[in-house]
């Protein structure tokens, strides 16, 4: 079963942010917290990570709850072409094995 | 070129027949993985490997069989396809010298067994 839970669908406007919510609450201490997304049926795109700190990339910023128990990945400028399914991950350093769920399918409205 | 590669892209078939699904990369990553995905459901994995002589079943490994030949390439065999094993197949690549756990997915084979 998947270690994470997401919302199962959310709607954006372009141009605003989108903000996706990740619980995590089983996470442990050496527990990575992956993004991906996946455009129609493509193959998964790597997104962002993080451990304990809020990171930030070209394409989003992950913000990480201080217990480390939820996340938020953001996407500052939302684009029609950031509708996708986005999946949050979970995995222990060292096992390099994902588990997914079914991630939130984030449409952006024109 | 793509780095991560997968052949067939499409790929129908019946049911008993055995198949072959093929992943290559040149990405020099020593890990590889398969995947399937189902209508509406996130990845699940069926098998992964680390180097040539390590092969790991996933969570859905019944009914498949793999093949490290090289380091760069990674097969997923279907014994005896059955029309419950429809579904679109993504291999993976990673590298476990940077350490990270980032996976970089192929384009995706989708499967139809009849």
């Amino acid at each position: 079963d998947a270690k994470t839970t997401q919302p199962p669908s959310m709607d954006c406007a372009e141009g605003r942010a989108a903000n996706l919510p990740c619980n995590h609450s089983t996470i442990s201490g050496n527990e990575y917290v992956y993004w991906y997304r996946q455009i129609h049926s493509q193959g998964p795109q790597y997104i962002i990570h993080g451990l304990k700190n809020n990171e930030t990339n070209e394409m989003a910023s992950l913000i990480i709850t201080e217990d480390r128990k939820s996340s938020t990945l953001i996407l500052p400028h939302a684009t029609l072409r950031d509708t996708a399914v986005y999946y949050c991950i979970d995995t222990t350093s060292g096992t390099y094995k994902y588990i997914f769920g079914t991630g939130t399918r984030l449409k952006v409205l024109a | 070129d793509a780095d991560v590669t997968q052949t067939p892209r499409n790929r129908i078939t019946k049911t008993g027949k055995r198949i072959m699904l093929e992943c290559s990369q040149t990405k020099g990553h020593d890990r590889m993985y398969w995947y399937r995905q189902d209508p509406g459901l996130g990845l699940r994995l069926i098998y992964y490997s680390f180097d040539v002589k390590d092969i790991n079943k996933g969570e859905i490994s019944d009914g498949y069989s793999v093949s490290r030949q090289a380091q760069a390439k990674f097969s997923l065999s279907l014994e005896s396809a059955i029309p419950n094993q429809t579904a679109l197949y993504f291999c993976a690549t990673g590298a476990t010298w940077d350490g990270s756990n980032e996976q970089f997915f192929g384009p995706g084979t989708r499967l139809t067994v009849l």
